[in-house]
């Protein structure tokens, strides 16, 4: 029964430095989804999988972010060449679909990261 | 532009007090509206949902609203908790290409005082 887990919790790095942020979803999720949120803004979407279907990449700010999700399980976020105005929470959900009208997504932790 | 507003920004009430966050929004189509609560440093948890027929929802103490003519939506605790203290969040869905695409708020800051 465990929920949605983010590693790592917490990432301080240089601007310039490339990082990686991990999501591993409810065991059985079909669908995967990344979000920003900054400090005191709203949840900012960034990219959606579901399945085996082309990602949903209309969120992503630039082609510094990229994504992928390795056997329909596993996503991982990378951030290359990281600025400032990168420093956010970003946080991972996943659900069973995403087209059903009731369809509730479970949140991680979110990682926390802060580019110096 | 499909936006969600929520206010007030921030909250400060007395523990067993009640109150009312509101949320406005302009999201077409429109498909739901749910209302999360995030505690500090936790991902965003559902309270509730709502489609476009229902007009209210409860949780608990939380009770839900949802006019769907005046694209308005409120969240009002009863009897308020020290552990009510996060933040909340309106989300609202948008129909598109056959799946669900959330709009989130900024949400509201509420801090329950002994």
């Amino acid at each position: 029964g465990a929920g949605v887990s983010q590693s790592p919790s917490n990432k301080v790095t240089e601007k310039g430095k490339d990082v990686e942020l991990r999501c591993d979803p409810i065991s059985g999720h079909t669908a995967l989804y990344w979000y920003r949120q900054s400090l005191g803004q709203g949840l900012e979407f960034l990219i959606y999988f579901q399945g085996n279907s082309a990602p949903d990449k209309s969120g992503l700010p630039s082609d510094r972010f990229s994504a992928e999700r390795t056997g329909g399980s596993v996503s991982t976020l990378t951030i290359q060449r990281t600025q400032q105005e990168d420093s956010a929470v970003y946080l991972c959900a996943s659900s069973s679909r995403r087209s059903a009208i009731q369809e509730t997504q479970y949140f991680g932790p979110g990682t926390r990261l802060l580019v110096l | 532009k499909n936006q969600v507003e929520q206010s007030p920004q921030s909250l400060i009430i007395l523990e067993g007090k009640n109150c009312t966050l509101q949320c406005n929004y302009t999201v077409s189509p429109f498909s739901n509206l749910r209302w999360y609560k995030q505690d500090t440093g936790r991902g965003p948890v559902s309270l509730t949902i709502m489609t476009f027929s229902e007009n209210t929802k409860s949780n608990g103490r939380y009770t839900a609203t949802l006019d769907a003519d005046t694209k308005q939506s409120s969240l009002h605790i009863t009897a308020s908790q020290l552990s009510d203290s996060a933040s909340y969040i309106c989300v609202v869905s948008a129909s598109s290409g056959g799946y669900n695409k959330l709009i989130f708020g900024a949400g509201t800051r509420l801090a329950v005082h002994p």
